[in-house]
C-alpha cells in the first residue's frame, strides 16, 4: 500500500497564485521529501524535513510536516508557467532510529500553472 | 559527476523478445534504486540495492523479471520474455546513505521508455 498519498491528485492555477499541495503517510518516518517531475523527464529532489522539523523554507518553496497528524504540505508560492509538473512526496520509514535505505512515493500531484 | 545514467533512453521491441536495461549510478552511492512508472499504477519500486546486494526485490511483478548489480557502477533490470504490459518508463535512482544511517535524496535517470508490441 502506498505510505504518501497526495491530495489533490490535479491542481489547475493562475500564474502569481499560490499551490497548495498535501501529502498523508501511515507510519513513523524520519523524514519526508518532494519531488518534482516534468513531462518524460525523472524526478528531481526538491526539499527534504526532517521527523523533528516543523517547516523548511526553500526559495519559493515551504514544507511543513505534522507528524502528530502524520501530514505535509508543499506550498509554491507566486507560482509560474514553469512550475507546471507533478510533485510527488516520498517518505523515508523509520526502522528502528535508521533507514531502511527506500523511499515510499505517494501517486503525486499533477500541477498546471496557466500563463 | 554526470548524474544517473541510463541506457538505452527509448526501447521499442516485440512481445516474446529479451528487454536489457542499463544505468550507471552516481559514483560513490551506495544504493540503487529500480523503478517503474505507468499511468494506471504510478510509480513503482521493483528492486533495490546496498552495496550491490539485492535488499528488497518484493516488486519485482513476475519471474520474467530480473536484475543484477555485478558491481558498483553498473546495474541491469532484465525482463524475458517481455509482454505488452510491461510498457513502461523504467527509472534508475541511486542514493547514498546519510552520517545518521537516514535516508537523503535519490537522484533519478532519465528513464528508459520501453515498448512491447
Amino acid at each position: 500500500s502506498q505510505q504518501g498519498e497526495e491530495d489533490p491528485q490535479a491542481l489547475s492555477i493562475q500564474e502569481g497564485e499560490n499551490a497548495t499541495m498535501n501529502c498523508s503517510y501511515k507510519t513513523s518516518i524520519n523524514n519526508l521529501q518532494w519531488y518534482r517531475q516534468n513531462s518524460g523527464r525523472g524526478l528531481v529532489h526538491l526539499i527534504l524535513i526532517r521527523s523533528n522539523e516543523r517547516e523548511k523554507h526553500s526559495g519559493r518553496l515551504r514544507v511543513t510536516l505534522d507528524t502528530s497528524k502524520k501530514s505535509s504540505s508543499l506550498l509554491i508560492t507566486a507560482s509560474r508557467a514553469a512550475d507546471t509538473a507533478s510533485y510527488f512526496c516520498a517518505t523515508d520509514a523509520n526502522a528502528g532510529g535508521t533507514s531502511y535505505g527506500k523511499l515510499t512515493f505517494g501517486q503525486g500531484t499533477i500541477l498546471t500553472v496557466h500563463p | 559527476d554526470a548524474g544517473v545514467i541510463q541506457s538505452p533512453r527509448h526501447e521499442v521491441t516485440e512481445m516474446g523478445q529479451e528487454v536489457t536495461l542499463r544505468c550507471k549510478p552516481i559514483s560513490g552511492h551506495d544504493y540503487l534504486f529500480w523503478y517503474r512508472q505507468t499511468m494506471m499504477r504510478g510509480l513503482e519500486l521493483l528492486i533495490y540495492f546496498n552495496n550491490n546486494v539485492p535488499i528488497d526485490d518484493s516488486g519485482m511483478p513476475e519471474d520474467r523479471f530480473s536484475a543484477k548489480m555485478p558491481n558498483a557502477s553498473f546495474s541491469t533490470l532484465k525482463i524475458q520474455p517481455s509482454e505488452p504490459r510491461d510498457s513502461a518508463v523504467y527509472f534508475c535512482a541511486s542514493s547514498l546513505l546519510g552520517v545518521l544511517g537516514l535516508n537523503n535524496e535519490q537522484f533519478f535517470g532519465p528513464g528508459t521508455r520501453l515498448t512491447v508490441l
